[in-house]
């Protein structure tokens, strides 16, 4: 069964530099979530969408925005890197609206380095 | 306190032993309970999910759910050395967020 996509898998980047990380989500699904993990940490949820429109924001900095685009597909854009924002950023996705009963899978992450 | 708490381990169980991992949330609307696998490195896994009260199982695995307790567990029977990895208990309240709990780390020794 076809799963959830990021790209790129790994990425260094030096500080205060841009990033984008990209996520296509189960085919038919309609919502994407994205969650940040810091080194021995849990998944922090970032933010969603559902149908293209942002559904919910999570502890997301200023200095990051996401979209969501015709084909679902999402992309998360990152500015003014700093040291902290090392993590694996994992993308989800889920069918009709990401409601309390819809189970969420995740894709394989993407490493982000800042230097 | 965190919405979701997990013991962070280790637990240490011997092959083909019962491991009991244990949940509690504390937000009384939560909807909906979810055991994710995670293995160093590597994205959360869906292993099962649980919406009402009482015992879910599916193979090995049996998730319990008391919303009276506010309390979750997941039980893995037979446990295999391949299941030695961290497992995630999330919650999800309302819009579809998940809030995870620290995880436990379980090790299966042969």
């Amino acid at each position: 069964a076809a799963g959830v996509i990021q790209s790129p898998r790994h990425l260094i980047k030096e500080k205060r530099e841009t990033a984008t990380l990209k996520c296509y989500p189960i085919p038919r699904h309609d919502t994407v979530y994205w969650y940040q993990q810091g080194p021995g940490q849990d998944p922090q949820f970032l933010i969603s969408f559902y149908e293209k429109m942002q559904s919910d924001k999570g502890s997301i900095p200023d200095r990051f925005s996401a979209q969501q685009f015709s084909d679902y597909h999402s992309e998360l854009n990152m500015s003014s890197l700093e040291l902290g924002d090392s993590a694996l950023y994992f993308c989800a996705s889920s069918l009709a609206g990401g409601g309390s009963y819809n189970e969420q899978f995740f894709g394989p992450g993407t490493r982000l380095t800042v230097l | 306190q965190k919405e979701v708490e997990q013991n962070s381990g280790p637990l240490s169980v011997p092959e083909g032993a019962i491991a009991s991992l244990n949940c509690t949330y504390s937000d009384r609307g939560s909807q909906s309970f979810f055991w994710y696998r995670q293995y160093s490195g590597k994205s959360p896994e869906l292993i099962m999910f649980i919406y009402s009260n009482g015992d879910k199982e599916d193979g090995r695995f049996t998730a319990q759910l008391n919303k009276a307790s506010q309390y979750v567990s997941l039980l893995i029977r037979d446990s295999q050395p391949s299941d030695s990895a961290t497992y995630l208990c999330a919650v999800n309240n309302q819009g579809g967020k998940l809030i995870f709990g620290q995880g436990t780390e379980l090790s299966v020794k042969p």
